[in-house]
């Protein structure tokens, strides 16, 4: 079984431009969740998504940033008019059911602002 | 704020040593789990330790946890160098129906050769 699908694992940016981050679950998992992590920091929760739903967005700015999990194809995390600030590594994990239990990530996906 | 917090935030020792990492956490919760994340990829779960156990074992790994303190430990014994990472604690909210982890800073463990 393939694991947490996510591209691009880089993406350089300008300031003012858009990045679409994609993920796509493992196998059978419905339930998407997106972490930020600041370089020599912990992740940050974002949001937790199932198929078409948006669970929990406490973690993620009122502006510029939107996530979505459409029915067919993967998590898109989209942030509008970049700012340097929004350098991070992205990650996306993955679990199968609604118990909070492991998590299974992907390789995340680095954003560079310049 | 930040649910569980790691101590040390760097560790390095040789290898074959015992390494042990701790977790502190604030609030009630319904289990702890660990996770390594190597340097520039995605983090892999390592054991997941419920409110109601208080050690665990996997392979080389032991986890302790004292929800009377808010508390656990991550043991890891006979150190080899490809266990240098950085090693994460987190934890579920404890309330009915949370769903996300909120995860430590870490701890960068160093095995030197």
């Amino acid at each position: 079984n393939a694991g947490v699908m996510q591209n691009p694992r880089h993406l350089v940016r300008r300031r003012g431009q858009e990045a679409r981050l994609r993920c796509s679950p493992m196998k059978g998992h419905s339930h998407v969740y997106w972490y930020r992590q600041l370089p020599e920091e912990g992740l940050k929760f974002m949001v937790y998504l199932q198929k078409e739903n948006i669970i929990d967005e406490s973690g993620m700015p009122k502006e510029r940033f939107s996530a979505e999990f459409p029915k067919e194809g993967p998590s898109i995390l989209r942030i509008q008019q970049v700012v340097r600030g929004d350098s991070a590594a992205y990650f996306c994990a993955s679990s199968p059911g609604t118990t909070t239990g492991e998590l299974f990530f992907g390789e995340g996906s680095r954003l560079t602002v310049l | 704020s930040q649910q569980g917090e790691e101590d040390p935030q760097a560790l390095s020792i040789q290898e074959g040593e015992n390494a042990t990492m701790n977790c502190s956490y604030k609030t009630s919760i319904n289990n702890l789990q660990w996770y390594r994340q190597n340097s520039g990829r995605g983090l892999v779960h390592l054991i997941l330790i419920r409110s109601n156990e208080r050690e665990k074992h996997s392979g080389r790994l032991r986890v302790t946890l004292d929800t009377s303190k808010k508390s656990s430990s991550l043991l890891i014994t006979a150190s080899r160098a490809a266990d240098t990472a950085s090693y994460f604690c987190a934890t579920d909210a404890g309330i009915q129906g949370a769903q996300k982890l909120v995860f430590g800073q870490g701890t960068r463990l160093t095995i030197n050769p």
